[in-house]
């Protein structure tokens, strides 16, 4: 069974480092044909994708936010990792992990989903 | 980057009526290897996003068949063709073919 589930602080204050951890289980992050992303969610708004790692340890991050992000794993521990710098109010939301997932026929973006944590940002 | 413009932002449907979704992407998501990188996913209230459309228009495991996607290029449509209790909702289309950019959203109630 596919699982993947965020974690880290409710609340952090203005120009804190953020870092969440997914941990995933039921598939392994050195399989060809995975990668995961983190995307997020203010409250009451729509989904922004942030930062993506393949499976080959390659990254990709959103052109808005590149220069705060960093994603990485530790594939011995099943955990995809991303740390944003100097956070602001505007950065609360819920953060998701979600998995991308190949085979011989199509990809599939986000076929699985953490449950979400909720990041505060105040003061 | 590339923008994701829905329409409408929100639609009260009747059950068993139809209802519509267009999402307008800013560049052409056709990939050089035929494919087309435009998602759909539905978004239930204090859930996480799930994945309904791939490619435009293949469903994706588990979904009802009353879901259908269409479109080309840059216009795309999500259609469903009765509305269930069930379908309300935040709904989503995606860009995959550089980085991924989700559109606003369109909030789907039942009347």
């Amino acid at each position: 069974q596919v699982t993947l589930r965020e974690s880290g602080p409710v609340l952090v204050k203005p120009t804190d480092t953020l870092t969440l951890t997914c941990t995933v289980s039921g598939f392994s992050l050195n399989y060809a044909k995975v990668g995961v992303s983190w995307i997020r969610q203010p409250p009451g708004k729509a989904l922004e994708w942030l930062a993506h790692i393949f499976s080959n340890d390659e990254k990709v991050y959103s052109t808005s936010l590149e220069r705060r992000l960093t994603i990485s794993r530790d594939t011995s521990k099943s955990q995809v990792v991303l740390t944003m710098t100097n956070m602001d109010p505007v950065d609360t939301a819920t953060y998701f992990c979600a998995r991308l997932y190949c085979n011989h026929v199509a990809c599939y973006p986000f076929d699985y989903w953490g449950q979400g944590t909720l990041v505060t940002v105040s003061s | 980057d590339i923008v994701m413009t829905q329409t409408p932002l929100s639609l009260s449907v009747t059950p068993g009526q139809p209802a519509s979704i267009s999402c307008k992407s800013s560049q052409s998501l056709l990939h050089t290897n035929g494919k087309t990188f435009l998602y759909w996913y539905l978004q239930k209230a204090g859930q996480s996003p799930q994945l309904l459309m791939y490619e435009v228009s293949s469903r994706f495991s588990g979904v009802p068949d009353r879901f259908s996607g269409s479109g080309s290029g840059t216009d795309f449509t999500l259609k469903i063709s009765r509305v269930e209790a069930e379908d309300v909702g935040v709904y989503y289309c995606m860009q995959g073919i550089h980085l991924h950019t989700f559109g606003q959203g369109t909030k789907l109630e039942i009347k």
